[in-house]
Order: structure tokens, then C-alpha cells, then sequence
């Protein structure tokens, strides 16, 4: 069936650095798309979306970024600090359906001081 | 403004009791859902409400059922707990279903015995 496919791994950085994690989804008729992240015990929480008929967008230190075309979409955190250490998840969403989101599996960014 | 609220924070069950996990938004917010999070699996919907008095079933609907006899409170309960149900649980909400951003609670962890 049609998922989202985002493995879960380990992704380290040094603090100042920037840090890029990725997603693929699966599902052609995806056009709205939503990047979270989720702190030790604390329920995920929206960091920016993107919709299909865009290819970039920007927040306070982030961008996504959506390629259609292989159905991939990233997070970009500029200048990353200790704070955004968490899971990321990203999650897709078909307007066209049942407009239930699907979650990918989350990648782990650790931040070193 | 709370925005979404769980109770209780943590709770052990013994097995085939009863319980309630309780769920109350003060966005008033049409669209509200149930997620499970079990490490490794991401975050699988059990069910959602589009709207007062109405309610629909997600991923792993089974052995929980749901109400929404008013826009704000979305209770799960759990007729008859298993071990198989130890896991952390969410709430969320959202203006509209679908496209629009879900705002999640602090979640429950809750361990069956």
C-alpha cells in the first residue's frame, strides 16, 4: 500500500551546523504536507507545511523543500542548536481522500554542543 | 488558552479493566483524532471525528471505541485492556479535516499489565 516512507535514523550534527532530514512518500495524490517535531515526552508539535503547488517554502530557520516529481520532501534546519534536538516526523495528506494525515516513522536529530 | 488537554498523564492498567483516556480542546476545532505511538511504529491512528456526533475509524481501530457528543471532549476507552495496548497515547485536533494543521496534546502512557 501507499505510505509514507521515513526510515527512522540517527541523524547527529554539531551545534551550528546545518542539518537536512529527508522523507519519500508514496502517494501521487499527496498535496499538502506537514513537517513536526516531537521533544522527549511531549506530544509532536507543527514546525511548517508545504502544499503540492509549491516547491520551497520558509520559516524561522527551516525550509522545506518538495520535489513531486520523486516524491521526496526535506527539512532543512539552518544554524542547528541544542534545542532542536528531537524526532522529526513528516506526515502527508490528500485533500482528494480521506484527509487523514500519514505519519512516517520519525528521524532522531541529536544536537552536540 | 490550554489548547489541547489528556488525562490522566500516566496510569497502570491491569488487564480487562476498563478505562477511559480522557481528550478536551478549547479551539473549537471541528476535526478531532486518537494516535498511538509504540517506539519504532511511529504514530498509527485509532479514531477520528470530523464533527460533533460523529466519529470514523482509523489504522488499529480495534479494541477501542470513541465519542463526541460535544465539539470540545473526545474520549477513548479501552473496554477491556490488553498488554498489547501499552503505549503512548494522543490526541489531536484541527479546524477542518485534512489540510489543516492538528494540534496535539501531552499524551497518556498507559501500560497494561
Amino acid at each position: 500500500g501507499e505510505s509514507v516512507g521515513l526510515h527512522l535514523p540517527t541523524l547527529s550534527v554539531q551545534e551550528g551546523d546545518n542539518s537536512i532530514i529527508n522523507c519519500a512518500y508514496s502517494n501521487s495524490a499527496s498535496d499538502y504536507f506537514i513537517w513536526y517535531k516531537q521533544e522527549s515526552g511531549k506530544g509532536p508539535q507543527f514546525i511548517i507545511d508545504i502544499r503540492s503547488n509549491m516547491d520551497k517554502r520558509q520559516g524561522q530557520r527551516v525550509t522545506v523543500l518538495l520535489n513531486k516529481t520523486v516524491k521526496h520532501l526535506s527539512l532543512q534546519i539552518a544554524a542547528t542548536q541544542p534545542g532542536d534536538s528531537a524526532v522529526y516526523f513528516c506526515a502527508e495528506t490528500a485533500s482528494g481522500g480521506s484527509y487523514i494525515p500519514t505519519f512516517g516513522r520519525g528521524t532522531s536529530l541529536i544536537v552536540h554542543p | 488558552i490550554a489548547g489541547i488537554t489528556q488525562a490522566p498523564t500516566s496510569q497502570i492498567l491491569a488487564a480487562g479493566r476498563r478505562m477511559t483516556l480522557r481528550c478536551t480542546q478549547d479551539m473549537r476545532h471541528n476535526a478531532m483524532y486518537w494516535y498511538r505511538q509504540d517506539l519504532g511504529l511511529g504514530l498509527r491512528l485509532i479514531h477520528y471525528s470530523n464533527t460533533a456526533g460523529t466519529t470514523g475509524k482509523g489504522e488499529v481501530p480495534d479494541g477501542y471505541s470513541v465519542s463526541r457528543a460535544n465539539t470540545d471532549d473526545f474520549p477513548l476507552t479501552l473496554a477491556s485492556a490488553v498488554p498489547s495496548q501499552t503505549s503512548v497515547y494522543f490526541c489531536a485536533s484541527s479546524v477542518l479535516q485534512g489540510e489543516n494543521t492538528q494540534y496535539f496534546g501531552p499524551g497518556t502512557r498507559l501500560t497494561v499489565l
